[in-house]
């Protein structure tokens, strides 16, 4: 069971949006950065977003994040077939004094 | 480009100790924190631990406070992540991370970039 709470999945069309929520609690989410990552197949994660709203060079401005009380948000808009894969958040939980991630959510795009 | 290159896959037995490696470049080893974070098979991701490369303090998660160790060779800009006492719950994808800290005095804000992983499998 994961500190963070994410949808296990979630489905779009291509050329539509998608969002992906991620909950937790004031130990986290409510009171320290959030980070996503996106894993494709058989690889590593990749960073998408951090500091909650940041984007790493050379990712795309289709791929968003926002935060709002114990609460934290993926926005994918523009979905293409490429984007399919497991989309996990992660933040420092300062109680429990270690890095939690979400249980992961797998986006398929129909 | 910052670079993380990890050691190949391991077949262990129960009982028994792995050490994963983690080579460092394109960069100055000593500037980001390393952190290991393990993947079991189909589970999502599991944070355990980091090293400051400058001086080789770490922190480790309470779960594994007892099995891991992770140090660092300044001279070959390589961490490493040795984990005891396996048993076939370890058996998992293993895999280095460069952090970003907001702040130095804080605590980190996201991870890039990973290492390729390490698949370590564990058996009787």
């Amino acid at each position: 069971q994961s500190v963070l709470t994410q949808p296990p999945s979630v489905s779009a069309a291509p050329g539509q949006k998608v969002t992906i929520s991620c909950s937790g609690s004031s130990s986290n989410i409510g009171n320290n950065y959030v980070s996503w990552y996106q894993q494709l197949p058989g690889t590593a994660p990749k960073l998408l977003i951090y500091e909650n709203n940041k984007r790493p060079s050379g990712i795309p401005d289709r791929f968003s994040g926002s935060k709002s009380g114990t609460s934290a948000t993926l926005g994918i808009t523009g979905l293409q077939t490429g984007d399919e894969a497991d989309y996990y958040c992660g933040t420092w939980d300062s109680s429990l004094s270690v890095w939690v991630f979400g249980g992961g959510t797998k986006l398929t795009v129909l | 480009q910052m670079q993380l290159v990890q050691s190949g896959a391991e077949v262990k037995k129960t009982g028994s100790s792995v050490k994963v490696s983690c080579k460092a470049s394109g960069y100055t080893f000593t500037y980001r924190y390393l952190h290991w974070v393990r993947q079991a098979p189909g589970q999502a991701l599991e944070w355990m631990g980091w090293i400051t490369p400058f001086n080789g303090n770490t922190n480790y998660a309470q779960k594994f406070q007892d099995r891991v160790t992770i140090t660092r060779d300044r001279s070959m800009s390589t961490a490493y992540m040795e984990l005891s006492s396996l048993r076939s719950e370890d058996t998992a994808m293993y895999y280095c991370a460069g952090a970003y800290y907001y702040d130095s005095s804080g605590p980190p804000t996201g991870f890039d970039p990973w290492g390729q992983g390490t698949l370590v499998t564990v058996s009787s």
